[in-house]
């Protein structure tokens, strides 16, 4: 079983829908969530980090950490054509230096 | 603006000839990390520098390495590239140990 579990898709949703993407984790010591934006041949850009459980919003993104089911999500509302990209969930232990486990990619295609 | 420059940002190589891939960063940071990325698969993480403290990832193989001889720049260099060292080299900093992870644009190796 992998660390970081997150379907590959490709996800089409339309524009100004709102999509939800999320990842599934078996590392109970995982303390620290992120969230990166890859456009195509591009290196990942962070969207988003957050601490333990809880919600974090900013703009049109949300990300949610439920460490009780070891689940986290990533929402955009009022997705625009240019969210398409893959988007990719990371984390990593608390305490000094820890590798970061990376998600493999969720393809996002919004459809104009 | 500060930023994670990698050059070039593609490299075409012949099998077993030698290729340094080269990082830069304004950002000022004391770690930098250098990642494998393939097709439809998360980043690996191949090694990374704090300061001038080389770790190397225990599954790198010994056909990389890399060079830190100054803060600003990193370069990875494939001794005796294979077919299967075609991917996405991405560069990456953070401003110490356990902070968030500065992503350049990534270099294309082609292997011939």
């Amino acid at each position: 079983q992998k660390e970081v579990e997150q379907d590959p898709g490709p996800l089409s949703v339309p524009e100004g829908a709102i999509v939800s993407l999320n990842c599934t984790y078996s590392n109970s010591a995982f303390q620290y969530f992120m969230w990166y934006r890859q456009y195509s041949r591009k290196g990942p850009e962070l969207l988003m980090y957050t601490y333990s459980s809880g919600n974090k919003e900013d703009g049109r993104f949300t990300a949610q950490v439920d460490k009780s089911s070891k689940y986290i999500s990533l929402f955009i509302r009022d997705s625009q054509p240019s969210d398409s990209a893959t988007y990719l969930c990371a984390m990593k232990p608390s305490g000094g230096y820890q590798k970061v486990t990376f998600g493999i990619g969720t393809k996002l295609q919004v459809i104009p | 603006d500060a930023m994670v420059i990698q050059n070039p940002r593609y490299q075409v190589t012949q099998f077993g000839k030698p290729v340094t891939l080269s990082c830069s960063q304004t950002l000022n940071h004391n770690v930098m990390y250098w990642y494998q990325q393939k097709s439809s698969q998360a980043p690996k993480l191949l090694f990374h520098y704090y300061d001038k403290d080389f770790n190397n990832e225990a599954d790198t193989p010994d056909n990389f390495q890399s060079r830190r001889p100054n803060t600003s720049f990193c370069f990875l260099d494939i001794r005796s590239p294979g077919l299967g060292d075609a991917a996405m080299y991405l560069c990456a900093t953070s401003r110490d140990l356990g902070y968030e992870q500065f992503f350049g644009p990534g270099t294309r190796l082609t292997v011939l």
